[in-house]
C-alpha cells in the first residue's frame, strides 16, 4: 500500500519554512525520505525507525509518529537548494525493499 | 556521485523489442534494487536481489525479470515492449538487504518505447 503525501506541492522563499507529511494505513517500521531534483537520482536524506530517536540532516529533521503511522519532515530556513520533489518511503522488517509515496514538489524562490 | 553505475542512460527502442539495462551497485553493496519511475506512477519498486538471491519482488511484470551476477552487478531485462513501459529505471544498492538501510541510486536509464 502506497504512503500518502501532503502537500502535493509547497512554493516558498528563502529563509521559509515547510512541513511534508506522510501517511500510512499499514503499520510503520521504518520511514525513508529522498530529495530528487529533476532529471536526477533521488538522493538519500534521512532514515526513522520505529522507536527511534528524531534525525536531523542539517537543517532538515524528521519525526515518527507510531501511533499515528505517520512521519514529518521539516525544512527550516530553506534554501534554494532544498527545491525538489520529497519522497517518504516506507520500509518493511526483513527486507530492504521501499514503497514510496507520490512525492511533493518543493519550490524555493530567492 | 553515488557510486551506482548504470548502463546505458538512454534507450530508445520500438514496440516488441527486449532490452537489458544494467547497474553495477557501489563496491562492497550487496543488494540491489529496481525501481521504474514515470510520470503517473511515481517511483515504484520494481524487484531486489541480494547477494545474488532475489529478495523482494513489487509489481514487477512477467515480460520483466532480473538477475545479479557473481560480481553483484545486475540486469534487468524488459521483453515484448509496450509504449507504456517507457520510463526512467532506476537502480539502487545498500550493504545488504534483510534491514531497511540507506539506499544509493544510480543515476538511472531513461527508457523511450516508440
Amino acid at each position: 500500500q502506497q504512503p500518502v503525501q501532503s502537500p502535493q506541492a509547497v512554493i516558498l522563499r528563502e529563509g521559509e519554512d515547510a512541513v511534508i507529511n506522510c501517511s500510512s494505513s499499514k503499520a510503520l517500521y521504518s520511514v525513508h525520505w529522498y530529495r530528487q531534483k529533476h532529471g536526477e537520482a533521488p538522493v538519500f536524506l534521512m532514515i526513522l525507525l520505529k522507536g527511534g530517536e528524531q534525525m536531523r540532516h542539517e537543517k532538515i529533521s524528521a519525526s515518527f509518529n507510531e501511533k499515528k503511522q505517520q512521519s514529518s519532515l521539516y525544512l527550516t530556513a530553506s534554501q534554494l537548494s532544498y527545491s525538489g520533489t520529497y519522497f517518504c518511503g516506507i520500509g518493511g522488517t526483513s527486507y530492504g525493499k521501499l514503497t514510496f509515496g507520490q512525492g511533493t514538489i518543493l519550490t524555493v524562490h530567492p | 556521485d553515488s557510486g551506482v553505475t548504470q548502463t546505458p542512460k538512454h534507450l530508445i527502442t520500438a514496440t516488441g523489442q527486449r532490452v537489458t539495462l544494467r547497474c553495477s551497485p557501489r563496491s562492497g553493496d550487496l543488494s540491489v534494487y529496481w525501481y521504474q519511475q514515470s510520470l503517473d506512477q511515481g517511483l515504484q519498486f520494481l524487484i531486489q536481489y541480494y547477494n545474488g538471491e532475489e529478495r523482494a519482488k513489487g509489481n514487477i511484470l512477467e515480460r520483466f525479470s532480473a538477475q545479479q551476477f557473481p560480481d553483484l552487478h545486475s540486469e534487468l531485462n524488459l521483453s515484448s515492449l509496450e509504449l507504456g513501459d517507457s520510463a526512467l529505471y532506476f537502480c539502487a544498492s545498500s550493504v545488504e538487504g534483510t534491514r531497511p538501510l540507506e539506499q544509493f541510486f544510480g543515476p538511472g536509464t531513461r527508457l523511450t518505447v516508440l
